[in-house]
């Protein structure tokens, strides 16, 4: 079976930075994903890491490290668009992404 | 706006009713999926098809029943419904690979409720 874990919510101000954690245990790994949602909106693509390191995108940087079963996406400058639902998703094979019950980011002003 | 389209936005329907959801990806794409999003809880998935074939059951009940008629359509059947049943349910595609980097590209989602 799949286990993954990320907080539920987390809260920061504009302009700061947050990190937010996914930890899992999974069958099989093959890569993991980071997915953003915003509320009422489908989930879209925000970074993928298949080997042990940080991977940097703009505000957006993810890092992953396979022998601890744990990723992080930190958002940085944080800006009030960025409040959403943050995912993590592992594949475990050619095919199957199991997710995370995802982490609520507010953003205040 | 992704490659993929899902219909009906919404559905409300009678637990004795049966209905559709559709979902179409113009990506050229050769797998896609069945996903149920409830409040709070990890996506489940339910089904995936990989070049039109059936690759995943996830222990969904019989009264979910899906159709790949193509490799760039999915429909997921609904009869006889339970309240529980009630979620947002997401179509997404992908470019299945040995490589696994392929993203899955979402639709918009069904929201469903169940009466």
């Amino acid at each position: 079976g799949q286990n993954i874990d990320q907080p539920t919510e987390m809260t920061a101000t504009e302009g700061a930075i947050v990190q937010i954690n996914c930890t899992y245990q999974t069958s099989g790994f093959n890569g993991l994903f980071w997915y953003q949602q915003h509320a009422g909106e489908a989930p879209t693509f925000l970074s993928y890491n298949v080997l042990d390191g940080l991977e940097e995108k703009g505000r957006f940087s993810s890092f992953l490290s396979r022998s601890k079963g744990y990723s992080y996406l930190l958002l940085k400058e944080l800006q009030m668009k960025d409040s959403a639902s943050y995912l993590c998703a592992v594949v475990s094979n050619d095919y199957k992404l199991s997710f995370g019950a995802g982490t609520t980011v507010t953003v205040r002003a | 706006e992704t490659g993929v389209t899902q219909t009906p936005r919404h559905l409300v329907m009678g637990m004795t009713n049966k209905k559709s959801l559709k979902c179409e990806q113009h990506l050229g794409h050769n797998a896609m999926y069945w996903y149920k999003q409830s409040a709070k809880k990890p996506l489940e998935l339910m089904f995936v098809y990989s070049l039109e074939e059936r690759v995943e059951n996830n222990s969904v009940p019989s009264r979910f029943s899906p159709e790949c008629p193509n490799s760039s359509h999915l429909f997921l059947h609904l009869h006889t419904l339970q309240p529980e049943d009630s979620a947002l349910y997401l179509c997404a595609s992908r470019q299945a690979s040995e490589a696994n980097t392929g993203e899955l590209f979402f639709g918009e989602g069904s929201r469903l409720t169940v009466l």
